[in-house]
């Protein structure tokens, strides 16, 4: 099965600021087939990107995903306090799916 | 809008069995695959098992096949998971999504999650 490794592991930033948060894979995500996860404390995690690129509906521009092969970025452009939760990437290339363990993003 | 509420969830022995359900709305159950995830405390999201939108495909993590049974109710508009032989291991939050198209997909709405607990 495909590994997803994100990093950091926790990334202690202030509203404003810019996130680059990275997933990289153990071998390479076909098609694309990689996404991104909000998940706060309680609540439905929360699609964000799918496809590596393409935002879902609802989520605001300042949410942006990029990459290809092994390594993918979900940058948050500019930090909101609303922003502040623990993110997942995803692939959905190939079964069975699977994740990475998350990047805590805390203020 | 899309909601999906897991109900059923609870605190049972090693051995012993517990069914879940995710109940949907605001969206035509019957035209989407749904999957279960878990989450076990401090580890990462696990996928579980998926059925299609007929119940005609199922699939399972290895790690709960043989046990575990996905089933859904389209005119009900719900969604089954049915755990037998639970493990100390299998104690988790258990979450519903949809797939937003057949597999290979992602998932664009959850359940807030249920929490399982196996221990003695």
């Amino acid at each position: 099965e495909i590994v997803l490794t994100q990093s950091p592991g926790t990334l202690s930033l202030s509203p404003g600021e810019r996130a680059t948060l990275s997933c990289r894979a153990s071998q390479s995500v076909s098609s694309f087939n990689l996404a991104w996860y909000q998940h706060k404390p309680g609540q439905a995690p929360r699609l964000l990107i799918y496809d590596t690129y393409t935002r879902a509906t609802g989520i605001p521009d300042r949410f942006s995903g990029s990459g290809s092969g092994t390594d993918f970025t979900l940058t948050i452009s500019r930090l909101e306090p609303e922003d502040f939760a623990v993110f997942y990437c995803q692939q959905y290339g190939s079964s069975p799916y699977t994740f990475g363990r998350g990047t805590k993003l805390e203020i | 809008q899309v909601q999906l509420v897991e109900s059923g969830g609870g605190l049972v022995r090693p051995g012993g069995s517990l069914t879940l359900s995710c109940a949907g709305s605001g969206l035509t159950f019957s035209d989407y695959y749904m999957t279960w995830f878990r989450q076990a405390p401090g580890k990462g999201l696990e996928w579980v098992s998926y059925i299609s939108s007929s119940s005609y495909y199922t699939n399972y993590a290895d790690s709960v096949k043989g046990r575990f049974t996905i089933s859904r109710d389209n005119t009900n508009n719900s969604l089954f998971l049915h755990m037998n032989s639970l493990r100390a291991e299998d104690t988790a939050v258990y979450y519903c999504a949809r797939d937003r198209y057949r597999p290979p997909s992602y998932f664009d709405f959850w359940g807030q999650g249920v929490l399982v607990t196996v221990s003695s």
